[in-house]
């Protein structure tokens, strides 16, 4: 079935660790996306990419990395800047951009830094 | 800049009850405008969506007007369920190059039997 996966779940790490996230597209979408999720905050952008090996900061970029070297797949890491990076996290894709485009979502990843 | 102002939650109704949330954007431009689902532990669905002026979005029950003069594009849906209690998220898009979707911060329903 086409979709969105992002893996693991749910992550745990130590404080000061570094620790991707992986997030796999089979849909043939251009576009990919990751935004963080906070209880009463909504969904932030963090990175996007239109095209393989492009990306773009979104509103939270500090403290996180990306890389696009292929279409079907998006990464992100959470550096040990990045000053409080418990949260969920969401990737999802779009087709290139058109007018009334929609978003694809995975299903989340819970990461807790201890 | 362009954002999206959604009702304070959480909203709590019984069985059958009507819901309304509303939705208002500020817009630079003519945005698509979208409803999404989130159900506990898991990632968003679309629920329905409208691009232009005047067009109502609707699925499962719910339904979406466009409204330009108001910038508004409140949720509806006539008799609502157990099944959804969820968190719903009003977003907006524009079609352009190098821009994503942006969300509002979400209103938590919850329905009780």
């Amino acid at each position: 079935d086409g979709g969105i996966t992002q893996s693991p779940k749910y992550l745990f790490r130590k404080e000061g660790q570094n620790v991707t996230l992986s997030c796999e597209q089979n849909l043939n979408h251009d576009a990919m996306y990751w935004y963080r999720q906070d209880p009463g905050q909504g969904l932030r952008l963090i990175y996007y990419s239109q095209i393989v090996n492009d990306f773009q900061k979104g509103d939270i970029a500090e403290g996180y990395s990306v890389s696009r070297e292929k279409k079907e797949s998006f990464p992100l890491t959470v550096t040990s800047a990045q000053k409080n990076p418990t949260a969920f996290y969401l990737c999802a894709s779009s087709p290139r951009q058109g007018w009334g485009t929609e978003a694809f979502f995975g299903q989340g990843t819970r990461l807790t830094v201890v | 800049g362009n954002s999206v102002t959604q009702m304070e939650g959480p909203v709590t109704l019984s069985e059958e009850a009507f819901l309304t949330i509303n939705c208002t954007y500020t817009a630079t431009g003519y945005p698509s405008l979208f409803w999404y689902v989130q159900y506990p532990g898991e990632g968003l669905q679309l629920l329905l969506k409208a691009t232009k002026a005047d067009d109502k979005g609707s699925n499962k029950g719910f339904e979406a007007t466009y409204r330009k003069e108001t910038t508004s594009f409140h949720l509806e849906k006539g008799s609502v369920q157990v099944s959804d209690s969820a968190v719903y998220f009003c977003a907006l898009s524009f079609n352009q190059a190098g821009t994503a979707l942006i969300f509002g911060k979400g209103t938590t329903l919850s329905v009780s039997s």
